[in-house]
């Protein structure tokens, strides 16, 4: 089944405590995003990466790190998490032919 | 840059009535427009698209139609039920810079009653 696959779920940790939430999809797409959501804002691109080792910065990326070493997997890490931060994520690929995005279930994060 | 706006919610209906959400684009060059659904507790599903002025997207009752003159792509369903009950989101996927980026609006929580 193509899919994308986050995880984990759900996450609760501390401000300040690395953590990294991890994205691979099996549809071996060029693109890969992104996504946090906050009610009233919707949904806002954090990163995102045209292919391998060839990322760039959304319209929130502060306090944000990705990497892109595979075709597969773009994780989401945090250096040090902050209240802030503390949202719905989601990561989302898409490829050349195809129209949009397939989306990730959804990481919801708390930081406390 | 691009941007996308849609009609604020909540939106409450009763179930068999009209639905419409609308939905308003700012892009450069022609850009492809998207409705996602996002059932409560899960991810976001492509509802429909449509690529090029004039087109018209539908699925599952839901039709929007892009109209380049007016730089809009309206939701609309004839008769919702109570499965509809979602938050339903406008996107815009670009071109020229930031080809790649999915834009969405802030989203409209439809919720249909019985």
């Amino acid at each position: 089944e193509a899919q994308v696959t986050q995880n984990p779920r759900y996450l609760i940790t501390v401000t300040g405590k690395k953590l990294t939430v991890t994205c691979s999809q099996n549809m071996n797409h060029e693109y890969m995003s992104w996504y946090r959501q906050d009610p009233g804002l919707g949904l806002r691109q954090i990163y995102y990466s045209m292919n391998v080792e060839v990322t760039d910065k959304g319209d929130v990326p502060e306090g944000y790190k990705v990497s892109r070493k595979e075709k597969r997997n773009f994780p989401l890490i945090l250096e040090s998490p902050s209240p802030n931060q503390t949202s719905l994520y989601f990561c989302a690929s898409s490829g050349q032919g195809t129209w949009g995005y397939t989306f990730g279930s959804g990481t919801r994060l708390t930081v406390v | 840059g691009n941007s996308v706006t849609q009609m604020e919610g909540p939106v409450t209906l009763s179930e068999e009535a009209f639905l419409t959400i609308n939905c308003t684009y700012t892009a450069t060059g022609y850009p492809s427009l998207f409705w996602y659904v996002q059932y409560p507790g899960e991810g976001l599903q492509l509802l429909l698209k449509a690529t090029k002025a004039d087109d018209k997207g539908s699925n599952k009752g839901f039709e929007a139609t892009y109209r380049k003159e007016t730089t809009s792509f309206h939701l609309e369903k004839g008769s919702v039920q109570v499965s509809d009950s979602a938050v339903y989101f406008c996107a815009l996927y670009g071109s020229g810079a930031g080809s790649y980026q999915l834009t969405f609006g802030k989203g409209t929580k439809l919720s249909v009653i019985p």
